[in-house]
Order: structure tokens, then sequence, then C-alpha cells
């Protein structure tokens, strides 16, 4: 079975461009998450998405940054403009959200995209 | 609020050697769940491990085992006859509350197997 696929694999730009992130789940999981991942530190979740509503941005810096899932399947995140603070690893996980976000499903991480910004 | 820390920011050994990883967690939910992931160089979180906080039993898988003490708030990981294949940084999880699949990390330790 396929994991999660991520792309691009790593970005580098310049502050206040603008930059996008694909990720596809795992095949038949309706849980979609994005998670910044700054050095040193743990992952923090962005957003969560069950199919294509969203479950959770709350710590998502909404003046810059939005995502959307389209069809409920694949997903991008995008930075617009880009902060020099936001050179971080953008990690995707699926989890097949049996329980509609109200579980506690297995999130399946992909290989994340690496993003710098000078 | 729901806190994850692993104290440990990098450990050493040898390989064969034994080696714990701690994770200590607080929580006001009487429900929850708790992950551990590794995290090798090419950057993707594997998952290895879930446990409710209703399973207090201790898990192994083969070189890899767990010890839930509800007691104490901490789930630490036991690598046995380490490899230097299990180098990695390895995370600790909490789930932010009983009702959401919002998981809450630990800041994550190195672990570094030399031959």
């Amino acid at each position: 079975e396929a994991g999660v696929a991520q792309s691009p694999r790593y970005k580098i730009i310049e502050k206040r461009q603008s930059v996008a992130f694909w990720c596809n789940p795992i095949s038949g999981h309706a849980t979609l998450y994005w998670y910044q991942q700054i050095l040193g530190q743990g992952p923090k979740l962005l957003i969560q998405f069950q199919n294509n509503g969203v479950v959770d941005d709350s710590q998502l810096p909404k003046d810059r940054f939005s995502a959307e899932r389209l069809k409920g399947v694949d997903s991008t995140l995008k930075i617009q403009p880009a902060k020099l603070e936001d050179s971080a690893v953008y990690l995707c996980a699926s989890s097949l959200g049996l329980a509609g976000g109200l579980g506690t499903d297995t999130q399946y991480f992909g290989p994340g995209t690496r993003l710098t910004v000078l | 609020a729901q806190k994850v820390t692993q104290a440990q920011t990098e450990i050493s050994v040898v390989e064969k050697e034994d080696v714990t990883l701690d994770c200590v967690y607080e929580t006001r939910d009487t429900t929850y769940y708790l992950f551990w992931y590794k995290q090798p160089p090419s950057g993707e979180l594997v998952f290895l491990i879930r446990r409710n906080s209703f399973d207090e039993q201790n898990e192994i898988s083969g070189r890899y085992s767990w010890n839930f003490q509800k007691s104490t708030s901490s789930f630490n990981f036991t690598i046995t006859a380490s490899q230097v294949v299990d180098s990695a940084v390895y995370f600790c999880a909490l789930t932010a509350s009983y009702n959401t699949d919002k998981l809450i990390f630990g800041t994550g330790t190195r672990l570094q197997v030399f031959p």
C-alpha cells in the first residue's frame, strides 16, 4: 500500500515570495493533517481536514497560510508571503478518520517538504 | 493544558547496548492516547505504537518495549540490543483531548547508535 506522498521534497525561496506544497494521502483515508516542524522541535498541527471540511485550523496563521482539500483527497498548503520564520519542514499526515475526527485514529506521515526562506 | 516532556535531548550508545527513552506527559483528561514515532534522517515520521489510557499493560515488539505508568504519567520506550539502524529522533505524543485526533508532540530525543 502506498504511503502519504508529498512534493516537492525541498524548496528554497526568498522572503515575501509565495510557495505551495502538495499532499496525497493514503487511499481511503478521510482525515488529512498539515504539521509544521521547526528545527529541533516536535511537529505542530497547522490544520486538520475531515474529507474536504476543516476540523481544526486554530494554529494556522491565516494572514499568510491557506490550505484546501478539494474533493476530499489531495491537499495543498500555501504560504503567501513567506517570512524567515516559516523555514521548517512541512509534514502531511493522514488517518482513516472512522470516528469523524472524534477518535484516535493513528496518523501516518509523509516524507515532508523542507522549506528554506532566505 | 496537555504537555509532553522528553527531557533527554540526545543519547549516544554503542551497538548492542540497551537504551531507554523517557516520556512524561500532562493531561486532565481521563481518556487519552499516547504514541511513539521514529524520525530517521529521511524525515518521515514512522509510527511505532499507540496506547490508550485504560491499558497499562507493557508491550513488547521485537527489540522494542514500552512501559506505561499512569501513576507517574510516564510512557517510556526501551530498545534492547540497539543497532545502528535505530539511530533517529524519537517523538512521544499525546492526544490533545479525548475527542480529537490532534497530537501534542514532545521535543524529541535524538538517539545515536555507534558501531
